[in-house]
């Protein structure tokens, strides 16, 4: 059973449009969840963190979580074409035989925002 | 401040020879983690590190993959004899303290190897 999953895309949104990206979890007492965003080439750079129920807002970027429902979402409003990447949803899971945290990344969301 | 760096950012190597990548941390950061990213896949956990801690080494893929990290900054990721399949981005992240609630790994630009 996969861990973190992603709808891989890809979603193609108009500019000015809003790009809804969702990401489901199977460990139940998660408590951190991330979202990355990952230009072509480039390596996974933070724009959300979020650890309660409930919306999280930064500029343009609302991260939602729901723990009940196991569902974190990345909503980004007036979408701009610099927007275009692949967006990852990381959990931070307690591995019981590891006695450690790890961040658990899903395959990621491509998105397209078309001008 | 200065990120997370890692050399080489690219490299090329023939079957069955051995490479090392380093990662150089977010100066201050007591956790470093390695991962892989093949083609079109998620990043993949391989390492981590946590200052003078035995490290956890449950998402090496085989035991042709080693990493060491000296005095509790600088790591390099060790592949030995290389085969096809582990050609991927290597990526390296840090964060203040170790992997819980609330911590945030940032990483660096990667090593883009390819095993031809």
């Amino acid at each position: 059973q996969k861990e973190v999953e992603q709808n891989s895309g890809p979603l193609s949104v108009p500019e000015g449009a809003i790009a809804s990206l969702n990401c489901t979890y199977s460990d139940r007492v998660s408590q951190s969840f991330f979202w990355y965003r990952q230009y072509s080439g480039k390596s996974p750079e933070l724009i959300m963190s979020i650890y309660s129920n409930g919306d999280k807002e930064d500029g343009r970027f609302t991260a939602q979580l729901n723990k009940a429902s196991q569902y974190v979402s990345l909503l980004i409003r007036d979408s701009q074409p610099s927007d275009s990447a692949t967006y990852l949803c990381a959990v931070n899971m307690f591995r019981s035989g590891a006695g450690s945290y790890q961040l658990t990344f899903g395959k990621g969301t491509k998105l397209s925002v078309i001008p | 401040g200065a990120g997370v760096s890692q050399s080489p950012s690219n490299k090329v190597t023939e079957k069955g020879k051995d490479v090392e990548l380093r990662c150089d941390p977010i100066s201050g950061h007591t956790a470093l983690y390695w991962y892989r990213q093949s083609l079109g896949q998620g990043l993949e956990f391989l390492i981590y590190f946590q200052g003078n801690s035995a490290p956890d080494k449950s998402g090496l893929p085989s035991d042709r993959f080693s990493a060491e990290r000296t005095g509790g900054s600088v790591s390099t990721l060790t592949i030995q004899r290389t085969q096809q399949e582990d050609s991927a981005v290597y990526l390296c992240a840090s964060s203040l303290g170790p992997p819980g609630p609330g911590e945030t790994q940032y990483f660096g630009p990667g090593t883009r190897l390819l095993v031809l």
